[in-house]
């Protein structure tokens, strides 16, 4: 077990609908970054968040968006959703920004339909 | 387009022989990690080597960094058939002037028993 949290695990819905993502990272860890994985591909960096603030943006789309609260946990907000959309998104954390491990969670398999 | 190439993509082997990964990637590092992930599941750290050091050591796990080629290899020596599983390197490369945790496509290692 990491100690990162992410719900839900599954996660089926239409083309067009929005779905919000969960991740609570491990207690501590001030950096959560997101990713998503299409099947058998490498992971695809979205963004990073830390300590509440925007780091780092990747190949997001406008159609995403990300954000962390208070709390520490990030949520991940898909919206006009796509066939292409279908993945695993992970999230991981880290204690700092740089030069230490991620911790990931089990990620959440996303399913467009 | 990815910060880090492994290669092979896919690689089979024996049970007791030993595996080597290799990865490149294209812009200036503080670190690079290596990562494993079995099918479906999320990332679990290996190994973490800093830009100033030339190979590190854990358990059956050698890593090896040459800055001056960009390029990083991962041996996993003894294999056993619970190594299969997705191997990935990561470097910190930068996005819009901030530094991310990015991924390779990954090697995927089938250690036949």
């Amino acid at each position: 077990d990491s100690g990162v949290t992410q719900t839900p695990k599954h996660l089926i819905t239409a083309t067009g609908q929005r779905v919000t993502l969960r991740c609570s990272p491990r207690s501590g860890d001030l950096s959560v970054y997101w990713y998503q994985q299409s099947l058998d591909q490498g992971l695809q960096f979205l963004i990073h968040y830390y300590n509440g603030e925007e780091r780092a943006k990747g190949n997001i789309l406008e159609r995403f968006s990300a954000q962390q609260f208070p709390d520490l946990h990030s949520e991940l907000n898909l919206s006009s959703l796509e066939l292409g959309d279908s993945a695993l998104y992970f999230c991981a954390s880290s204690v700092a920004t740089l030069n230490t491990e991620a911790f990931f969670g089990q990620g959440t398999r996303l399913t467009v339909v | 387009s990815q910060q880090g190439e492994e290669d092979p993509q896919a690689l089979s082997i024996q049970e007791g022989e030993n595996a080597t990964m290799n990865c490149s990637y294209k812009t200036s590092i503080n670190n690079l990690q290596w990562y494993r992930q079995n099918s479906g599941r999320g990332l679990v750290h290996l190994i973490l080597i800093r830009s100033n050091e030339r190979e590190k050591h854990s358990g059956r796990l050698r890593v090896t960094l040459d800055t001056s080629k960009k390029s990083s290899s991962l041996l996993i020596t003894a294999s056993r058939a619970a190594d299969t599983a997705s191997y990935f390197c990561a470097t910190d490369r930068l996005y819009t002037g901030r530094r991310a945790l990015t991924f390779g496509s990954g090697t995927r290692l089938q250690v036949q028993p």
